[in-house]
């Protein structure tokens, strides 16, 4: 059973038009990430919200905003998307403690976000 | 400077072969812990080991082994038994700190192809 899943799992959009990614878990975790990857490249972390303290990354650009309502939804929206935005988009999450350190993290199936 | 080095783009293993796909890492915090992810076609990532940095053992998990050696700061995945269904990118990442509120940092990966 998909315990992480993101929708949709195909996502087209045209160059400047607002675009939201979501993402839901039946985890109860309170950690949810959101990951940029480009085609053969690593994941990049975009942000990630431990509770509801939204933690955003140096040099994720103002044009990626996060929302997430409650624990177990979790919202990427791009303001203006632009060619280079075309990527997966990752979501994932993990239970965190004090001083866990082995918690993986669960990942969903991913969006591939294509821009026209 | 890159936290996680996969140095190896790709890799061809003859099926029911044994491969070692190699990691080095780089950190400062004496707390930290080492995942593998594989992330087939269809583009989830699918947690196969964990490794923390005060285990004194090498982690196991079915045909998966890490082979840590901590001196060296590499954490090397070796598939026993290669099966056609390994055929996948490999990311090796870390998480620093105790709290694991820090996120996963991701290598660039290693495309596995196993071969019949």
């Amino acid at each position: 059973d998909a315990m992480v899943i993101q929708n949709p799992r195909y996502q087209v959009t045209q160059f400047g038009k607002p675009v939201t990614l979501s993402c839901s878990q039946t985890l109860n975790h309170n950690v949810m990430y959101w990951y940029q990857q480009k085609s053969s490249q690593a994941p990049k972390l975009l942000f990630h919200y431990y509770d509801k303290d939204f933690n955003n990354e140096a040099d994720t650009p103002d044009n990626f905003q996060s929302r997430r309502p409650n624990t177990s939804f979790c919202f990427l929206d791009i303001r203006s998307p632009g060619l280079g935005d075309a990527a997966m988009y990752l979501c994932a999450t993990s239970s965190v403690g004090l001083v866990t350190m082995n918690t993986e993290a669960f990942f969903g199936q991913g969006t591939r976000l294509t821009v026209v | 400077a890159q936290k996680i080095t996969q140095t190896q783009p790709g890799m061809f293993v003859q099926e029911k072969e044994a491969v070692t796909l190699d990691c080095t890492y780089d950190t400062s915090d004496p707390s930290y812990g080492l995942f593998w992810y594989k992330q087939p076609s269809s583009g989830e990532m699918i947690f196969l080991i964990y490794q923390g940095s005060y285990d004194q053992q090498n982690a196991t998990e079915g045909r998966y082994s890490l082979n840590f050696q901590k001196a060296r700061k590499s954490a090397n995945l070796v598939i026993s038994a290669s099966q056609l269904g390994d055929s996948a990118m490999y990311f090796c990442a870390m998480r620093e700190g105790r709290g694991g509120r820090r996120a996963l940092t991701f290598g660039s990966g290693t495309r596995l192809q196993v071969q019949p």
